[in-house]
């Protein structure tokens, strides 16, 4: 059975930094592309950030750009996402997904308070 | 970016109705050296991650009922419930996938029991 497990998400003031990870079962992992998607609190998904299998190829939403940083460890099975410089609008559940659409994780959430 | 608006913002159809969503895209996202539309379509429902209904525009997600299709080409899609019930009351997205690794969603389309 497919599984992504998210964690890493809490509390952080702005300005602050947080580490999600992703832990994939049931598949291949280093034979996908990998997806972080966001939703902020009743507002609908956005794309993140997406790496491709060998990390060879890695892209990110403008909005995300310069502060958040995608890695994967494919001997590990996980996926990464360390998030520096964070502002208020990043609060928002976390989801990894495969890049095919087809699996996801329940997500996690970060809130970024003073 | 390729931008991704889609119509209605919400959306009340009676039980056994058809509902219908569209959804544009600012480029064409038809590949024409396959001839495929990378274009899907999700459901989401309170508290869970999206699901994945249908993928290159109008090929069903397996254990999808055929009750939801996909149709469209280029820049303009749809996604139809031919005969809703009351299992379908979610909020639906569309998505491009034709910037590899770069993808965009769509605002959402909640839709409701009349």
């Amino acid at each position: 059975e497919v599984q992504l497990v998210e964690s890493g998400g809490g509390l952080v003031k702005p300005g602050g930094s947080l580490r999600l990870s992703c832990a994939a079962s049931g598949f291949t992992f280093s034979s996908y592309s990998m997806n972080w998607v966001r939703q902020a609190p009743g507002k609908g998904l956005e794309w993140v950030s997406s790496i491709s299998s060998s990390s060879s190829y890695i892209y990110y939403a403008d909005s995300v750009k310069g502060r958040f940083t995608i890695s994967r460890d494919n001997a590990k099975n996980s996926l990464y996402l360390q998030m520096n410089s964070l502002r208020a609008e990043d609060t928002a559940v976390y989801y990894c997904a495969r890049a095919t659409g087809d699996y996801w994780g329940q997500g996690t959430l970060v809130t970024v308070s003073s | 970016d390729i931008v991704m608006t889609q119509s209605p913002d919400s959306l009340a159809v009676s039980l056994g109705e058809r509902a219908t969503i569209n959804c544009k895209s600012s480029q064409s996202v038809l590949y024409s050296s396959n001839n495929k539309n990378y274009l899907a379509w999700y459901q989401q429902k309170p508290g869970q991650p999206p699901k994945l209904l249908i993928y290159w525009a109008s090929t069903r997600e397996s254990g999808v009922p055929d009750r939801f299709s996909g149709s469209g080409s280029g820049t303009d899609f749809t996604l139809t419930i031919s005969s809703l019930q009351a299992e379908d009351v979610a909020v639906y997205y569309c998505q491009q996938y034709y910037s590899t690794l770069r993808y965009t969603f769509g605002q959402g389309t909640k839709l409701e029991i009349k």
